[in-house]
């Protein structure tokens, strides 16, 4: 069965360290790739996309992620985090076809230490 | 862009009653996704439409569950004799997809969180 791996439930970093959230999809097909940021009691935004293209992908909010075919790998980092960065963060695969929905990793919990 | 709204954004109720949330996607969107997020764990996929057709719905959790889309606009999802096992946070979601392979964005609403007693 597809599916996406995150390791890791909780991550704690300190205020201006690097933030490293690790994931992995199952299928040797690539598929289409995202990371969603949620704060408590919302809904989840939008933090990048791969889809085709430069495998390095800049989001909002000093994110970035890189698509690595060969490690089935899609790890989302931040040079530095802020206390603003607190919040649960998803990996998230579409493989395609007619159902169109998104596969979800069971998120991890990034804490950052004053 | 307004976003997706969802109501209500509470919703108590007893067991065995019915229950009945409202979505309204962004206005552009052709397509409409539910899921279903518990306590510590990723949103579920439930059903989807694109317009007013329902695409997909085998992964609705049981026959209690069922939702339309009856214009192609705003959607609503119905649970029907609420159990305890329903009590979670349910996400609606849209994008505008030009029948690709599904690579554009879900825009999510806040959600709508049940609570059974």
């Amino acid at each position: 069965a597809q599916s996406v791996t995150q390791l890791g439930s909780h991550v704690s970093v300190s205020e201006g360290a690097l933030v490293l959230l690790r994931c992995n999809y199952s299928s040797s097909v690539p598929p289409y790739l995202f990371w969603y940021v949620q704060y408590p009691n919302q809904g989840l935004q939008l933090l990048l996309k791969y889809t085709t293209g430069a495998t390095l992908v800049k989001g909002i909010n000093g994110f970035e992620a890189e698509f690595k075919k060969s490690e089935t790998s899609f790890h989302l980092t931040k040079p530095s985090a802020h206390m603003s960065d607190a919040a649960e963060y998803f990996c998230v695969v579409n493989y395609g076809g007619s159902q169109g929905n998104l596969i979800f990793g069971k998120g991890t919990k990034l804490s950052v230490k004053p | 862009d307004t976003g997706v709204s969802q109501n209500p954004r509470h919703k108590i109720t007893k067991r065995g009653q019915n229950v009945t949330f409202r979505c309204d996607p962004i206005s552009e969107h052709n397509r409409l996704y539910w899921y279903r997020q518990t306590l510590g764990q990723g949103p579920e996929f439930l059903t989807y439409f694109q317009n007013e057709a329902q695409l997909e719905k085998s992964r609705l959790l049981s026959d209690r569950f069922s939702a339309e889309r009856p214009k192609g606009s705003f959607s609503t999802l119905e649970i029907q004799r609420t159990e305890q096992g329903d009590s979670a946070m349910y996400l609606c979601a849209s994008s505008l997809e030009f029948g690709g392979p599904g690579n554009q964005p879900q825009h999510f609403g806040d959600g709508t969180r049940l609570s059974i007693l």
